[in-house]
């Protein structure tokens, strides 16, 4: 069982680059929950999908933010133009079963300059 | 909105139990507890839930008041390793899970 798999695992562009995040989810799993991290604010979830659905995309900062998921195996988050405060460690997680619990990916660490 | 309170941070010797607590007065009857663990640098690490019953499973034991307004999380034997952040969350099925500023437990050899 590989968990969750996030690319790229470390990531450093410059302010109005665009930035495209990875995040393949447990085979089987129906939701996927993208999170970003940050000292200031904590781990927050930025939007999440059931069955390659978004459901709730109301934690995302503003437009320059956007996710996909084109099907059951994979899921983009996209930031464009990035700029030095989207700075933050991002984690795909999912979830499937009959339980809530979510798991984790290792997480992008995105630095924006 | 935080559902619940625990303490900043809590230091473990090495081999001995750690024991974390978390206070959730306002639980529903339907809100269980999830406790996660964030070790630096890595991803947060699901570690058990519960409902009314104590748990036990290979990582740690959870246990519940018979109010439910609190409960505790046993690491038996703490080791190095175990030192992370750690998250006691209270949730509702079908809900997203809110993630707070957890504890930070040192375990010191």
């Amino acid at each position: 069982d590989a968990g969750v798999i996030q690319s790229p695992r470390h990531e450093v562009t410059e302010m109005g680059q665009e930035v495209t995040l990875r995040c393949k989810p447990i085979s089987g799993h129906n939701s996927l929950f993208w999170y970003r991290q940050t000292m200031m604010r904590g781990l927050e979830l930025l939007i999440y999908f059931n069955n390659n659905v978004p459901i709730d995309d109301s934690g995302m900062p503003e437009d320059r933010f956007s996710a996909k998921m084109p099907n059951a195996s994979f899921s983009t988050l996209k930031i464009q133009p990035s700029e030095p405060r989207d700075s933050a460690v991002y984690f795909c997680a999912s979830r499937g079963g009959s339980t809530d619990t979510q798991y984790f990916g290792p997480g992008t660490r995105l630095t924006v300059l | 909105d935080a559902k619940t309170t625990q303490p900043t941070s809590m230091d473990c010797a090495e081999g001995r139990a750690a024991n974390l607590p978390c206070n959730h007065s306002t639980i529903s009857g339907n809100e269980y507890v999830y406790w996660y663990r964030q070790i630096h640098s890595q991803g947060p690490q699901y570690i058990i839930h519960g409902l009314k019953n104590n748990e036990t499973n290979e990582m740690a034991s959870l246990i519940i008041t018979e109010d439910r307004k609190s409960s505790t999380l046993i690491l038996p034997h703490a080791t190095l390793r175990d030192t992370a952040v750690y998250y006691c969350i209270v949730h509702n099925y079908g809900q997203n899970f809110v993630f707070g500023p957890g504890t930070r437990l040192s375990v010191l050899p």
